[in-house]
């Protein structure tokens, strides 16, 4: 059973506030990490995906980094918005098209 | 821009019924995923196709089948349900898998009574 964790569980920040949560995965029989947000009641839209030791990517406030070899994965969200308020979702591939989903970070942006 | 269609959207079945769950992919889209997600649990991953050949397998119990059919669609086939089915079932798709990002349906739910 591959171990993929999220932490923290929840955080809640005030708008304006940057904010940044993690992802562990295992670092052998790595592939692809992916960074997913859900909203509630909607279905989930990816955000990244990370193939690359040392990869970052950025789309608009949002970047994430990638560590392979020690199995982590940061997901940075500078001057949050309450529009930002959402389930982060990251899942690790190791091999062809299955992936394995951690438990979320729940952020919540007070206005 | 079309995304992926999922139906129907609600479903609601007797124990022992079977049921049978939609996916319509983003149109070029080859590869489809079918996700169970519980209550309160992360979507656990179930059973994918690329080019209508199933390309990995999941937690999909033997009571399930599916297949993605030439118009790249696919069906996710249930027989004899259980309480522990009722779940949101989503699909997502992509193209040429692997690596790509998968781009989910809202997701058919579905209630087991």
């Amino acid at each position: 059973i591959l171990n993929v964790e999220q932490s923290p569980q929840s955080l809640h920040v005030q708008e304006g506030d940057s904010t940044n949560f993690t992802c562990s995965f295992p670092s052998s029989n790595f592939y692809a990490l992916h960074w997913y947000r859900w909203e509630t009641a909607k279905s989930p839209e990816a955000l990244f995906v990370m193939t690359l030791n040392g990869d970052e990517k950025k789309k608009g406030r949002i970047s994430a980094t990638l560590n392979t070899k020690e199995g982590y994965s940061y997901l940075y969200i500078k001057g949050s918005q309450p529009e930002d308020s959402a389930t982060y979702l990251c899942a690790f591939g190791s091999s062809g098209d299955k992936l394995t989903f951690g438990t979320g970070t729940r952020l919540a942006v007070r206005p | 821009a079309a995304g992926v269609i999922q139906s129907p959207r609600h479903l609601i079945k007797e124990k022992r019924e079977t049921a049978t769950l939609k996916c319509y992919p983003i149109p070029r889209h080859d590869t489809v995923y079918w996700y169970q997600q519980g209550p309160g649990q992360d979507p656990q991953f179930l059973i994918s196709f690329y080019e209508k050949m199933q390309s990995d397998k999941g937690s999909i119990p033997d009571r399930f089948s599916a297949q993605q059919f030439s118009d790249y669609h696919s069906e996710l086939n249930m027989s004899s349900l259980e309480l522990g089915d009722s779940a949101l079932y989503f699909c997502a798709s992509s193209f040429q898998g692997g690596g790509q990002p998968q781009h989910f349906g809202d997701g058919t739910r579905l209630s087991i009574l």
